[in-house]
């Protein structure tokens, strides 16, 4: 069965510091891979997938089919970052798998 | 656009109620989901539409029905509200049925069930 697995309800980190959150997927096929983000107050958003190897807000996240893991990683945290993450996937149903997302609290 | 819209954004409910959230889309978006975001659990697909007319379900849609008379409504009934309802609700579009394509979100309504 399709399954997205974020194991870090909370990650805590200081200003500066490297953010990496993990996320661990599992699926038979090739999915499409997705990280949405929840600022405070507002909707959810689409950050960035794995498609268009694009970096967003200084964030990259790499699929690594052979470990089935799309870790979101940031070199400098900000406190702007701080925020609900979620890792999300989809396959050929179109329909949107979410894990069970982490949040990341970046600390002055 | 206004993008994604959702009515109302805050409701109390008593068991046994019933209500309708509503949802509406501006940009002409062929699909439209529905999802509940629970502590500890993520967003969870409750319903979801790939066109007008066409609806089908998701994970979690025993307790809500849908309905998708035009593009750009879609609106999820709680037939009779139970306590266990009590979430946060998403409306999401996207132009396609594309798995690549990017959803948009509402900004939620958060339903609580006495």
């Amino acid at each position: 069965a399709q399954r997205v697995t974020q194991p870090e309800k909370l990650l805590s980190v200081f200003k500066g510091a490297p953010v990496e959150l993990k996320c661990n997927y599992s699926y038979s096929g090739s999915p499409e891979l997705f990280w949405y983000v929840q600022y405070s107050r507002q909707r959810l958003q689409l950050l960035l997938r794995h498609i268009s190897r694009e970096s967003i807000k200084g964030f990259t996240a790499d699929l690594n089919k052979g470990e089935t893991s799309f870790h979101l990683k940031k070199p400098f945290a900000q406190e702007e970052d701080s925020a609900m993450y979620y890792c999300a996937l989809t396959d050929s149903s179109y329909k949107l798998i979410f894990g069970s997302g982490t949040r990341l609290l970046v600390r002055p | 656009n206004a993008g994604v819209t959702q009515t109302p954004k805050f409701q109390v409910l008593k068991t046994g109620q019933s209500m309708t959230l509503q949802c509406a889309q501006d940009m002409n978006h062929e699909y439209m989901s529905w999802y509940r975001q629970d502590p500890g659990m993520g967003l969870r697909l409750i319903h979801y539409s790939v066109g007008a007319g066409i609806t089908d379900q998701g994970e979690v849609p025993n307790g809500y029905n849908v309905s998708r008379s035009t593009t750009e409504d879609f609106p999820l009934r709680l037939l009779s509200a139970a306590p266990s309802q009590t979430s946060v609700y998403f409306c999401a579009s996207s132009s396609t049925a594309q798995g690549e394509e990017t959803q948009y979100f509402g900004p939620g309504t958060r339903l609580l069930v006495l």
